[in-house]
């Protein structure tokens, strides 16, 4: 177990909603990164937060945006949903000290099923 | 799109034989960390060489990299039925303020131990 928790497990929405997914980083750790995995690939970098602030970006339109708390939780939102956003999403979270970033450590995904 | 690209994408072996997954990788790197997936769920880190080593040891676990050839691999010794999932690399290139830290993963390795 890492520590890292994220709701809900599973999640069923259909095309144009939205969705709220949850993170929970561990104990220590201040930077949580959110991650989408479809089926059969690896897992895609969407973006990370560190100390409140969004800190990279990876390929994902602006409709996938997030928070981070001062509790260091962190929250994804995905508007106008689409087939394709149908995935595993994973959080993770590490500790960043200065430049250097300690190993991320993941939840167990949250299931988005878009119908 | 991602950086790794492990090979064999899928490996089936009996218990108590070695497996061997390789990891390639398009650029430069601070470190590789492998991980392990069991059945889509979340991601278990197994180990991280910095770019600077060239062996690590953990366990039953041996990862070597080899950074003029931008490769690493991940042998699992004496291998069991409970090493039965998907086995991933992941890059991490350190640019944080450019790209967070973010993990650049391969598509993985599917490992089967038959018992």
């Amino acid at each position: 177990e890492t520590g890292v928790t994220q709701s809900p497990t599973h999640l069923i929405k259909t095309r144009g909603q939205q969705v709220t997914l949850r993170c929970s980083s561990q104990s220590g750790h201040n930077t949580v990164s959110w991650y989408q995995q479809a089926l059969g690939q690896g897992p895609q970098f969407i973006f990370q937060y560190y100390r409140e602030e969004e800190n990279g970006r990876g390929n994902f339109p602006p409709r996938f945006s997030g928070l981070q708390f001062p509790n260091y939780s962190s929250e994804l939102n995905v508007n106008a949903l689409e087939l394709d956003d149908s995935a595993l999403y994973l959080c993770a979270s590490s500790n960043r000290q200065g430049q250097y970033q300690e190993t991320q450590y993941f939840g167990p995904g949250t299931r988005l099923l878009v119908l | 799109s991602q950086q790794g690209e492990e090979d064999p994408q899928a490996l089936s072996i009996q218990e108590g034989e070695n497996a061997t997954m390789n990891c390639s990788y398009k650029t430069s790197i601070n470190n590789l960390q492998w991980y392990r997936q069991n059945s889509g769920r979340g991601l278990v880190h197994l180990i991280l060489i910095r770019s600077n080593e060239r062996e690590k040891h953990s366990g039953r676990l041996r990862v070597t990299l080899d950074t003029s050839k931008k490769s690493s691999s991940l042998l699992i010794t004496a291998s069991r039925a409970a090493d039965t999932a998907s086995y991933f690399c992941a890059t991490d290139a350190g640019h944080y303020k450019e790209y967070g830290n973010k993990l650049v993963f391969g598509a993985g390795t599917i490992l089967r131990v038959k018992s």
